[in-house]
């Protein structure tokens, strides 16, 4: 089964600054014709379910602000909040979604500093 | 507006049964795949099994191969995940998702609300 793993586990950052999120596939993700990367980003705020926040590695969601980005190709990506709000805290997850079994990582705490 | 509505959760003793649903609306069930995930007490998300459009593939995480069944009804916009030999492992928040895009492979675009289901003696 693939592995995914986040780094680091929780995250404190100030208000208005960035944060950044890891994740890595234990295998390449870079798949299909249309040479895309099979990676999504969720949001979770406590006691809702997960968001799409992100597809195909860097695709924002509708709805999705923009100081949301995903980037990052093949085994390594990450998710970047460029300016952190408070609406922000939340556990980030991404997930593979070429594979089955689907695989999510281990999951992001984001707390305000 | 797209939406995804499960029940069926409740407490139940180890080794019991307990079937899922989730009703879907706002937008024509029969194009997507459709799955379940869920997500024990503190603990991350997991997938458990996912199907096609018309059932005739099914796929499901290892730990509840043999135990789980997902199935589906198009002409009631229904998804289901009949639930054998309970164990406590499985107790968790059960939502249903629904693939971001009618192809075989996609992110999870819509979420349920969850319903919960506790094993336990």
């Amino acid at each position: 089964d693939i592995v995914m793993t986040q780094s680091p586990d929780s995250l404190a950052v100030s208000l208005g600054e960035r944060a950044t999120i890891n994740c890595k596939s234990s295998q390449s993700l870079l798949y299909g014709s249309n040479n895309k990367n099979y990676l999504a980003w969720y949001q979770q705020k406590p006691g809702q379910p997960p968001r799409l926040l992100i597809y195909w590695a860097s695709t924002r969601e509708s709805g999705v602000p923009d100081r949301f980005s995903g980037s990052g190709s093949g085994t390594d990506f990450t998710l970047t909040i460029s300016s952190l709000q408070t609406e922000d805290v939340a556990v980030y997850y991404c997930q593979e979604y070429y594979f089955t079994p689907r695989t999510f990582g281990q999951g992001t705490k984001l707390e305000i500093k | 507006e797209e939406q995804l509505v499960e029940s069926g959760g409740g407490l139940v003793q180890p080794g019991g049964s307990l079937r899922l649903s989730c009703v879907a609306s706002g937008f024509i069930f029969n194009n997507y795949w459709m799955a379940w995930v869920r997500q024990a007490p503190a603990k991350g998300l997991e997938w458990v099994a996912n199907m096609d459009q018309d059932g005739s593939q099914k796929y499901y995480v290892g730990s509840v191969e043999g135990r789980f069944t997902i199935s589906r009804d198009n002409a009631k916009n229904s998804l289901y995940l009949q639930m054998d030999s309970l164990r406590d492992e499985d107790t968790a928040v059960y939502y249903c998702a629904r693939w971001r895009e009618s192809r075989a492979n996609a992110a999870f675009g819509i979420w349920g609300q969850g319903t919960v289901v506790t094993v336990s003696s």
